[in-house]
């Protein structure tokens, strides 16, 4: 897999968007970018992924820059229970994934 | 969406029991699951890929014979922590391979605290 990088940690306002970057620099053709999100004591929560194209879901938007180097998960509307540590992996169809630091996401009233 | 399930959430155990947690894959059958811990304040770890119908195979410094992976069915693997000591207390999650393109979802998490 390709090693990913996000920033340790960001702040939103609640109802705010939330922006949340990640490079992978090193992602090669058939690895798609996967965000997954963890709130305290529970297992990892699939957000979305994508391989080339923007993708958008009831949760969020996925937005892959043409290069495929890097993306941002968008949240539109952050709330209180969006509050998280979110990651960003980049997997190929053996879906062997590796997690790395995350972005804890600590939305504010 | 597709769902996961583990047994149990979480389990205290005396130092030197061993612990079966169970994965199921409920939504469809998984040729392969993947065992990942995670110690407070840290990421996720992968531990281990279990194959049905064969060995798992193991992350370098996770040791084979004191997790033990048996993978029975095409919708069950099990995950057996033999001879606990403090140090196995860990978060222990599972997630089944998805099929090329799908979503990939995980297990709750079962909690392990070995006293």
């Amino acid at each position: 897999d390709a090693k990913t990088t996000q920033p340790t940690s960001m702040d939103c306002a609640e109802g705010r968007a939330a922006n949340l970057p990640c490079n992978h620099s090193t992602i090669s053709g058939n690895e798609y970018v996967y965000w997954y999100r963890q709130i305290h004591s529970q297992g990892p929560q699939y957000i979305i992924h994508g391989l080339k194209n923007n993708e958008t879901n009831e949760m969020a938007s996925l937005i892959i820059t043409e290069d495929r180097k890097s993306s941002t998960l968008i949240l539109p509307h952050a709330t209180l229970r969006d509050t998280a540590v979110y990651y960003c992996i980049a997997a190929d169809n053996n879906n062997d994934m590796r997690f790395g630091a995350g972005t804890r996401l600590t939305v504010k009233p | 969406g597709a769902v996961v399930s583990q047994h149990p959430s979480w389990v205290i155990c005396k130092s030197g029991t061993s612990v079966k947690i169970e994965c199921r894959s409920l939504d469809f059958q998984a040729t392969t699951m993947f065992w990942y811990r995670q110690f407070p304040k840290q990421s996720l770890m992968l531990m281990a890929t279990s194959n049905e119908g064969s060995k798992a195979t193991y992350e370098q410094g996770v040791e084979k014979d004191k997790f033990l992976i048996n993978h029975a069915s095409l919708t069950l693997s099990t995950l057996t922590v033999t001879s606990a000591h403090p140090e196995d207390s860990s978060f222990y999650i599972c997630t089944p391979r998805a099929p090329h393109g799908e979503t990939q979802y995980f297990g709750p998490g079962t909690r392990l605290l070995v006293l």
